[in-house]
């Protein structure tokens, strides 16, 4: 099977321009996790999708974060005006939910890097 | 409110030892989940346990065992005869029912020297 996979694995972005990063989650999951981890700490939870629907957003999301996954498959997650507070780890989750079944597991990605300058 | 602590930032053992990492946790409620990732130099997050809250026995998986023990809110990993490939930083983290998102304690770095 292959795993998640992220997209870039390192950007380097000047304060104030925007990014985007793309995330491949695992064939048929239909679940899908965006985390953000900075150096020294656990990753933190931003935003998931059931399928194309984006159901459950963290307060960490500000305005200027956005997330997409426009046909249930793929996602992206967008930061405009970029920060240096911006700069983290950017990682992605998938897993596979049915009704009725035991919770399901994440499996992650390699993550992006962002370093804002 | 749900918490994860893992209070021991950095352990450093020789190769061959036996090591224990800690994680307290706090929850209000009755149904939760707990798991365990490794996350090697390379980055990638490495799911290695899940465990619910009704099932508190023990799990070994080779070399690596958890004790759960609801009574303290506890949920340790042991490794037992570490090796060097054991090197990198270990999460604890708790999922609460009808929440999807995982609350990671801060890692514990596990150094195996050879």
């Amino acid at each position: 099977d292959t795993g998640v996979s992220q997209d870039p694995r390192h950007k380097i972005t000047k304060r104030g321009q925007n990014v985007t990063f793309r995330c491949d989650p695992i064939s048929e999951h239909n679940r899908l996790y965006w985390y953000r981890q900075t150096l020294g700490q656990g990753p933190e939870f931003l935003t998931y999708f059931q399928n194309e629907a984006q159901l459950e957003k963290s307060r960490l999301l500000s305005d200027r974060f956005s997330a997409e996954r426009p046909k249930g498959s793929f996602s992206t997650l967008e930061i405009q005006r970029t920060e240096q507070g911006d700069s983290a780890m950017y990682l992605c989750a998938s897993s596979f939910s049915r009704a009725g079944g035991p919770t399901d597991t994440q499996y992650f990605g390699p993550g992006t890097r962002l370093t804002v300058l | 409110a749900q918490k994860v602590t893992q209070a021991q930032t950095e352990i450093s053992v020789v190769e061959k030892e036996d090591v224990t990492l800690d994680c307290v946790y706090e929850t209000r409620d009755t149904t939760y989940y707990l798991f365990w990732y490794k996350q090697p130099p390379s980055g990638e997050l490495v799911f290695l346990i899940r465990r619910n809250s009704f099932d508190e026995q023990n799990e070994i998986s080779g070399r690596y065992s958890w004790n759960f023990q609801k009574s303290t809110s506890s949920f340790n990993f042991t490794i037992t005869a570490s090796q060097v490939v054991d090197s990198a930083v270990y999460f604890c983290a708790l999922k609460n029912t009808g929440f999807q998102k995982l609350v990671f304690g801060t890692g514990t770095r596990l150094l195996v020297s050879p």
